[in-house]
């Protein structure tokens, strides 16, 4: 069974720092990874999708990168901003169609 | 607009009670999911559908029910809710068109007593 792991569990950063947040997986069989953000008491807000096939994927301020064969992938923020402060969540799809999310990393922007 | 809606976004009811939390899009996605998330333990999935009358087991079934028998909704059912199943539960959608990129509702907070 797919396991995917968020680390850190929490963050905090100063304004302008840029971050990295990680992602693994343990069943390199994946079609595609997203990235998301959740703020307090809401939903979800999809930020970057990288298929199976891509290396990586630019957004704005942020990059998300996907190593397969060894498993990771990172979400990169460059100059954070308080409004950046939030959860991330990583989700991959696997065979059949099935989607596995870790715990999220909660970051906070300190202005 | 392009959405996911849920109804109710808060309920809190009683043991056995039957409910049904209800999910539907506008964008025309073949696949819809729903979630439950719980503190430490994530979101993880209950049921899929990849398309109309097409429904498969998640992570998570137990206790639960889906149907599809339009593309556009896709029904949680709780035939008898027990309190185990208090949580924050989602519903999303996507298709192959976008990749599989998911949309998620805003989500319904159930609490069972």
């Amino acid at each position: 069974k797919q396991e995917v792991t968020q680390i850190p569990a929490a963050l905090s950063v100063p304004e302008g720092e840029n971050l990295v947040l990680n992602c693994s997986f343990t069943d390199s069989a994946i079609y595609n990874l997203q990235w998301f953000r959740q703020d307090p008491g809401k939903g979800l807000t999809s930020l970057l999708l990288i298929q199976s096939s891509q290396r990586e994927q630019t957004s704005g301020r942020l990059n998300a990168s996907l190593d397969k064969s060894s498993g990771r992938s990172t979400l990169y923020i460059a100059a954070s901003q308080p409004g950046d402060s939030a959860t991330y969540l990583c989700a991959v799809e696997g065979t059949g169609n099935q989607f596995y999310f870790g715990t999220g990393t909660s970051l906070t922007v300190i202005p | 607009e392009a959405q996911v809606t849920q109804n109710p976004r808060y309920l809190i009811t009683v043991t056995g009670k039957k409910l049904t939390v209800t999910c539907s899009q506008n964008m025309n996605h073949e696949y819809m999911s729903w979630y439950r998330q719980d503190p430490g333990l994530g979101l993880r999935q209950i049921y899929y559908s990849m398309n109309v009358e097409v429904t498969d087991k998640g992570d998570v079934p137990e206790g639960y029910k889906v149907s599809r028998k339009e593309k556009r909704n896709f029904p949680l059912i709780l035939e008898s809710p027990s309190p185990n199943q208090t949580s924050l539960y989602f519903c999303a959608s996507s298709s192959y068109r976008v990749g599989y990129e998911q949309y998620f509702g805003p989500g319904t907070r159930l609490t069972v007593t």
